[in-house]
């Protein structure tokens, strides 16, 4: 069975960056669509972005378009999302997610990003 | 992407069963047969209940059940037990490799 573990949460400033990281457990990694999704606290989930099992195709949220980057290294069976220009309203859980059918079917633990100052 | 709409809480007592709806638009629910449920408990990760509208992963009890009319769909769980007390949400694919989720509902089980 596929396991999801995220990386890279932390404190940093507004205006900062910030890369997480994904990794991938099993042998379809380079075939899975993957997504990011976030939680603020004590709010709902968010879809920040997905991409292509080959990277060929992504997207992203209206709220993180032009900041926020997706990619993977299907070498290594790691997703990241490269957060740049950083936001307080970016603060919240990241969560990583294999796509299956359009929904998400595994759910890593999530890695922890505030943006104060 | 405006969020879908859910009811921000439902409840029932344990045997009964509950519907949470979840409206979006012609863009997102309406356009594709892609709507998913998603169980949270707090502090914990979130759980895939039904995917393609109807469909349940394995494991998923046949207590949860899906379905969708026009622009909204339904979450139905019938046989309410005390460990289906958690926050729900929905999700439509959008098109264009665009998601969007519901606001979530929470529902208790008295």
């Amino acid at each position: 069975e596929v396991q999801l573990v995220e990386s890279g949460g932390g404190l940093v400033q507004p205006g900062g960056s910030l890369r997480l990281s994904c990794a991938a457990s099993g042998p379809t990694f380079s075939r899975d669509w993957m997504h990011w999704v976030r939680q603020a606290p004590g709010t709902g989930l968010v879809w920040v972005s997905h991409i292509t099992g080959d990277g060929s195709r992504m997207n992203y949220a209206d709220s993180v378009k032009g900041r926020f980057t997706i990619s993977r290294d299907n070498a290594k069976n790691t997703l990241y999302l490269e957060m740049d220009s950083l936001r307080a309203e970016d603060t919240g859980v990241y969560y990583c997610a294999k796509d299956q059918s359009y929904s998400m079917d595994v759910w890593g633990k999530g890695t922890t990003v505030t943006v104060s100052s | 992407q405006s969020a879908l709409t859910q009811p921000r809480s439902v409840s029932g007592s344990p045997g009964q069963s509950v519907t949470i709806s979840c409206t979006g638009t012609s863009s997102n629910v309406g356009a594709y047969n892609y709507v998913s449920w998603y169980q949270q408990h707090p502090g914990k990760a979130p759980n895939l209940m039904l995917y393609d509208v109807t469909k349940r992963p394995s494991g998923v009890p046949d207590r949860f059940s899906g379905s969708k009319s026009g622009n909204t769909a339904s979450l139905t769980i019938s046989g309410l037990r005390a460990e289906d007390e958690a926050d729900y949400y929905c999700c439509s694919y959008a098109g264009r490799y665009t998601w969007v989720f519901g606001g979530g509902t929470e529902l208790t089980v008295l």
